[in-house]
């Protein structure tokens, strides 16, 4: 069965502080990996999609990486406004337009 | 910009009663899809349809029914409204394998 986990569930830092976040899978057949943030109240906004490992996406603060099991979210130097709930979500590669998403890391930057 | 909206922001209705949600996007998209979230489990998926008049089963189909009678409108029902489906309810549409784009959500409480 097809498996998304994300970690940590929770993440709080100081403005200026970077880190990571990460999702990991089992999958067969990646056909494509989409980060999403999700601000309280509204619906998912995409970030990115990654297709392959070893491959790369920048927007901003953010950068999205992707290895054969995983991919990771690097948030340099956030401001407040980054505070979101950050998801991913992977798609099979059987033909289906399907996404199985993880359940998220809840990110909170601190002035 | 793909547009996705959804009829309701705030939605209560009793058990026992027939509850339509509905969704439309301006985009041309053939696959729309349906998700409910709830915390600790994340998005979960209904329905989705590949065209119009056709539909297939998502993870959590049961208790709900869908109607895709033009291209741009995604119809999730409700048949007999239960306590456990109070829940957030998401829309979303894609072309292709593209990154899902997602309406702003209804939150439906059943009392």
């Amino acid at each position: 069965e097809d498996q998304v986990t994300q970690s940590p569930e929770a993440l709080r830092l100081q403005e200026g502080e970077s880190s990571s976040l990460n999702c990991s899978y089992t999958v067969s057949g990646l056909r494509g990996l989409f980060w999403y943030r999700q601000d309280p109240g509204k619906g998912p906004e995409f970030l990115f999609t990654l297709y392959s490992a070893g491959e790369e996406k920048e927007k901003e603060r953010l950068k999205a990486t992707l290895t054969k099991k995983e991919s990771f979210l690097h948030i340099t130097a956030p401001k407040p406004e980054d505070s979101a709930t950050y998801l991913c979500a992977v798609q099979e590669g059987s033909g289906s337009e399907k996404l199985v998403f993880g359940k998220g890391t809840k990110l909170t930057v601190n002035p | 910009d793909v547009k996705v909206t959804q009829s309701s922001r705030y939605l209560v209705k009793r058990t026992g009663e027939k509850v339509f949600l509905e969704c439309v996007q301006d985009m041309d998209h053939e696959n729309m899809f349906w998700y409910r979230q709830d915390p600790g489990l994340g998005l979960r998926l209904i329905y989705f349809s590949y065209d119009v008049k056709m539909k297939e089963k998502g993870d959590i189909p049961e208790g709900y029914s869908v109607s895709r009678e033009k291209k741009e409108r995604f119809s999730l029902i409700l048949e007999s409204a239960s306590t456990n489906q109070t829940s957030m309810y998401l829309c979303a549409s894609s072309v292709g394998s593209q990154p899902q784009h997602f309406g702003d959500g209804t939150r439906l409480s059943i009392l």
